[in-house]
């Protein structure tokens, strides 16, 4: 079974400040992981994905994420966020051995709240 | 990819009474995957349905109170059976390939 942990439940920063979001993730097995943006009363949204290949991953809207695997996480980081960036994320991970088949649920984080102050 | 159609988009129920929430998938999938996610909460796997055989249901969630339909491939439903306001929350169907896709959501509100 995996597990997610997004310690920080909320985040603010300035408009055109960087900013991480962090995440820790448990498995036994190999992993994909995902991160999901959800805009106040909308549904989720990918923002990007780690499959393989390399541990730099780049998404939608200037985020990026990097896999570590020796410490477990996948941080999300933006240089410079906007207004527009105000929502919730959430981290997500799948058992990739049987993900391939549609097989194997995603197990979200709890979320951060990533609150962008004019 | 996938595209998914759920509906209602939103509903507003009495207590006692059951709703039930349909999912359809545009190509065939073998699992579809139930998720409630609670006011400012996260999301939380109810259960995961295969057509052909009953739905497995994460701790917590019985099948007396979700139960679950998978007449095929493409297809599912959820009901909430004998609501309280405690059941008020987003609904979503979703299906992975690689990543999770989601329907739109059922907003439901119990009074």
């Amino acid at each position: 079974a995996q597990s997610v942990t997004q310690l920080d439940s909320q985040v603010p920063v300035f408009e055109e400040a960087p900013v991480e979001l962090r995440c820790n993730y448990s498995s036994s097995v190999s992993v994909y992981l995902f991160w999901y943006v959800q805009y106040p009363n909308q549904g989720l949204q990918l923002l990007l994905k780690y499959l393989s290949g390399s541990t730099l991953v780049k998404g939608i809207n200037g985020f990026e994420a990097e896999f570590n695997k020796s410490q477990t996480s996948f941080h999300l980081r933006k240089p410079s966020v906007h207004i527009r960036d105000t929502a919730e994320y959430f981290c997500a991970v799948s058992d990739r051995s049987r993900n391939s088949g549609g097989y194997q649920k995603v197990t979200f984080g709890t979320g951060t709240k990533l609150q962008v102050i004019p | 990819s996938a595209v998914i159609s759920q509906k209602p988009s939103r509903d507003i129920c009495q207590r006692g009474t059951s709703l039930t929430i349909q999912c359809q998938v545009d190509s065939q999938v073998t699992m579809m995957f139930w998720y409630r996610q609670q006011p400012g909460q996260s999301l939380t796997l109810i259960a995961t349905a295969n057509q052909g055989s009953e739905a497995t249901y994460e701790s917590g969630f019985v099948i007396d109170k979700f139960p679950i339909s998978r007449p095929n491939l493409t297809f599912s439903t959820l009901t909430v059976s004998n609501m309280s306001p405690e059941d008020s929350s987003i609904y979503l169907c979703s299906v992975v390939r690689t990543e999770a896709f989601f329907g739109q959501g059922t907003r439901l509100t119990v009074v």
